[in-house]
């Protein structure tokens, strides 16, 4: 069974802070990881992908990999209250082509 | 770019009734699809794979005769929830993803289904 596994939170942060967002895989041989954003009653919004090593940036959002320990992780500067969501955290299967594994998700709540 | 359209967004019907949704890629094409079902602050659960021009390939558990899925063409998916009950009530999402294995998927709005 590959998994992925995320804190489920609530993580509380004040205003302006960063935010960490953390996930772990199991599938070695995973390739492909993406953060989505899932506001309450919403469907999930994609935030970021990443394919290598190492950080990827867009805006306030930063995006972390580290293949070798099968970790991958979401860093959200300056948070605003408009962050505050159910981050969730997919891994592409492999050989199973667009099929996405997710993590059950981690509340982030952004305090004034 | 790569937008999803799902409709209904809403529906509410009785008990036995038969209810349809239509996903629908925008501004790609889609060989694959997926359905997804998410209940009140549960995580997301897939229930099957649509692949166009064949069958949908279903997650274990999930009912192939209950959960009809058709994919007549690259831009079109439909879920059918036959006969459905109370227990069927639950938001239901699609995702579409433009190109190869590597690709994100794109998620519709959602359709909320609530069963009398």
């Amino acid at each position: 069974q590959k998994e992925v596994e995320q804190n489920s939170g609530p993580l509380s942060v004040p205003e302006g802070a960063i935010a960490s967002l953390n996930c772990t895989y199991s599938d070695r041989g995973s390739q492909s990881f993406f953060w989505y954003r899932q506001y309450s009653g919403k469907s999930p919004e994609l935030i970021m992908f990443i394919y290598s090593n190492g950080d990827k940036e867009d805006g306030r959002f930063t995006a972390q990999l580290n293949k070798a320990s099968q970790y991958v992780s979401l860093l959200i500067r300056d948070s605003q209250p408009s962050d505050s969501a159910t981050y969730l955290c997919a891994v592409n299967v492999e050989g199973g082509g667009n099929k996405l594994t997710f993590g059950t998700g981690t509340q982030l709540k952004v305090e004034l | 770019g790569a937008v999803v359209s799902q409709h209904p967004s809403w529906v509410i019907c009785k008990s036995g009734t038969s209810v349809k949704i239509e996903c629908r890629s925008l501004d790609f094409q889609a060989t694959t699809m997926f359905w997804y079902r998410q209940f009140p602050k549960q995580s997301l659960m897939l229930m099957a794979t649509s692949n166009e021009g064949s069958k949908a390939t279903y997650e274990q558990g999930v009912e192939k005769d209950k959960f009809l899925i058709n994919h007549a063409s690259l831009t079109l998916s439909t879920l059918t929830v036959t006969s459905a009950h109370p227990e069927d009530s639950s938001f239901y999402i699609c995702s579409a993803s433009p190109g190869g294995g590597d690709q994100p998927q794109h998620f519709g709005d959602g359709t909320r289904l609530s069963i009398l």
